[in-house]
């Protein structure tokens, strides 16, 4: 049975850090381009970060660039969100997808 | 960054009833389309993918169609676990964009 599972979100004050971890089980990891997603409360779906597996390219939102780094880890099957200087327009819901696949979320709030 | 423009953002339908979503794209994105279900709080389930392949255990009532910038999904008769967000999203470049998303209501 394919498993994504999130965790590491929780309550952060603006400027403060978070590290988001996804544990992936039941496909091969590295076959696919691994992202996360976040969906701010009562609002859409908001790509935040992709990881591609031809030759370990990684993407970020414009709204992310230069704050957040996604990275892998293909012994622990576990993708990773290293989220630094938090704001309040990051609360929302993270989602780690990938081949198809996605996790029930985990829940950043930014909030003094 | 390529847009996507999602219409309607809304609809109201009956069980039973056709309903099609359509997504357009600012730029051409050949087949590079997927289509997402959201039910409330859960997380989004992908139901299309290459602009109409289904997902394996997706009902046949789902479908998709569309190339280059116009592309469309279809249930066939609308069913009570239908009722739900759906999204599309451009995965041809970076960026990755999603559409705002279309809520199909109970009539």
């Amino acid at each position: 049975e394919v498993q994504l599972l999130e965790s590491g979100g929780g309550l952060v004050q603006p400027g403060g850090s978070l590290r988001l971890s996804c544990a992936v089980s039941g496909f091969s990891f590295t076959r696919y381009d691994m992202a996360w997603v976040r969906q701010a409360p009562g609002k859409g779906l908001d790509w935040v970060s992709s990881f591609t597996v031809s030759g370990d390219n990684t993407y970020y939102a414009d709204s992310v660039k230069g704050r957040f780094t996604i990275s892998r880890d293909s012994f622990k099957n576990t993708l990773y969100l290293q989220m630094n200087s938090l704001r309040a327009d990051d609360t929302a819901i993270y989602y780690c997808a990938g081949g198809g696949h996605w996790g029930q979320g985990t829940l950043v709030t930014v909030s003094s | 960054d390529i847009q996507m423009t999602q219409s309607p953002s809304s609809l109201s339908a009956s069980v039973g009833d056709r309903v099609t979503i359509t997504c357009r794209a600012s730029q051409g994105i050949r087949n590079d389309l997927a289509w997402f279900q959201q039910r409330p709080g859960k997380a989004p389930k992908r139901l299309i993918y290459a602009t109409s392949t289904l997902q394996s255990g997706v009902p046949s009532r789902f479908s998709g169609s569309g190339s280059g910038t116009e592309f469309t999904l279809t249930i066939s008769s609308l069913q009570p676990e239908d009722f739900a967000t759906y999204y599309c999203l451009q995965h041809n470049d970076y960026p990755r964009t999603f559409g705002q998303g279309t809520t199909v209501e109970i009539k």
